[in-house]
C-alpha cells in the first residue's frame, strides 16, 4: 500500500517558468513533509519542509503548498533553472518516526 | 559540513555471496538508515538504527540484516546475495526527533550493487 503517491515520474519545463511537482498521501497520521533532490550518482539532499500545522513555506525559489483536508502537497520552483533539472522526492514523517518517501519526480529544465 | 560515506560507489558480485556495506557519519548522529533506490519503486527502508547495537525493520527487511556497533558506524549485510538485491544502496544519519518535527537526514552518495 503506497502511502505517499507522486503520479508524474517526469515532469518538462523551460527555464524560467514555474515547476509544480505534486505528491498526495494517504495516512492522516503524517503531520511533517519533506522534499529531497537528487541528481544522478549523488544522494538525495534535503530542499524544504513543512509541518502540517501549515499551509504554505517558502525559501527562495522554492514554495511548499499543503492542502491537509485533500492530503495533497506540491513543490513550486520559480523561475526554474537548468540547474534544477533532477528527481524530486516527497516524504512524509509520522508517529513511527520513519520518513515514507515517494518514487520520485524526474524533473528537466530545457534552456 | 555533515559527511556521510559508504565504502563502495559500485561492487559486483555473485549469487549467494555474503556481501557487506559500509556506512560511516561523521556528525555524531544518533539515527542511521539504510534504503534501496528502484526505478519506479522510489526509496525504501530496509533498515534503522537510533543508536549503538540498536536496530528496527523498515518496509523491506528481508535478505539484509545490520550491524551498528558504534555510534558512526552502520553495516548493511546481506547474508547470501540475490540477484533481486541489485539496487542501489542509500545509507541517511540523522539527528533524533526534536519533538514532533524531524531532523534533516543526510544521505551518502550511494552504492550502486550489481548481483551476477
Amino acid at each position: 500500500d503506497q502511502q505517499v503517491k507522486q503520479n508524474s515520474p517526469s515532469l518538462s519545463v523551460q527555464e524560467g517558468r514555474i515547476s509544480i511537482l505534486n505528491c498526495d498521501y494517504t495516512n492522516s497520521m503524517f503531520d511533517y513533509f519533506l522534499w529531497y533532490k537528487k541528481y544522478p550518482a549523488e544522494g538525495p539532499t534535503f530542499l524544504i519542509s513543512i509541518s502540517s500545522i501549515k499551509d504554505k513555506n517558502e525559501d527562495g525559489r522554492f514554495t511548499v503548498f499543503l492542502n491537509k483536508s485533500a492530503k495533497h502537497l506540491s513543490l513550486h520552483i520559480v523561475p526554474s533553472q537548468p540547474g534544477d533539472s533532477a528527481v524530486y522526492f516527497c516524504a512524509a514523517w509520522g508517529s513511527n518516526y520513519k520518513l515514507t518517501f515517494g518514487k520520485g519526480t524526474l524533473l528537466t529544465v530545457n534552456p | 559540513d555533515v559527511k556521510v560515506t559508504q565504502s563502495s560507489r559500485y561492487l559486483v558480485k555473485r549469487t549467494g555471496e555474503k556481501v557487506f556495506l559500509e556506512c560511516v557519519q561523521d556528525m555524531d548522529h544518533e539515527n542511521m538508515f539504510w534504503y534501496r533506490q528502484d526505478p519506479g519503486l522510489g526509496l525504501r527502508l530496509i533498515y534503522f538504527s537510533y543508536d549503538v547495537k540498536m536496530k528496527e525493520k523498515g518496509d523491506i527487511p528481508e535478505g539484509y540484516s545490520v550491524s551498528r556497533e558504534k555510534k558512526e558506524r552502520f553495516s548493511l549485510i546481506l547474508e547470501s546475495a540475490s540477484t533481486n538485491q541489485t539496487s542501489m544502496y542509500l545509507c541517511a544519519s540523522s539527528l533524533p526527533p526534536r519533538g514532533r518535527k524531524p531532523n534533516e537526514q543526510y544521505f551518502g552518495p550511494g552504492t550502486r550493487l550489481t548481483v551476477t
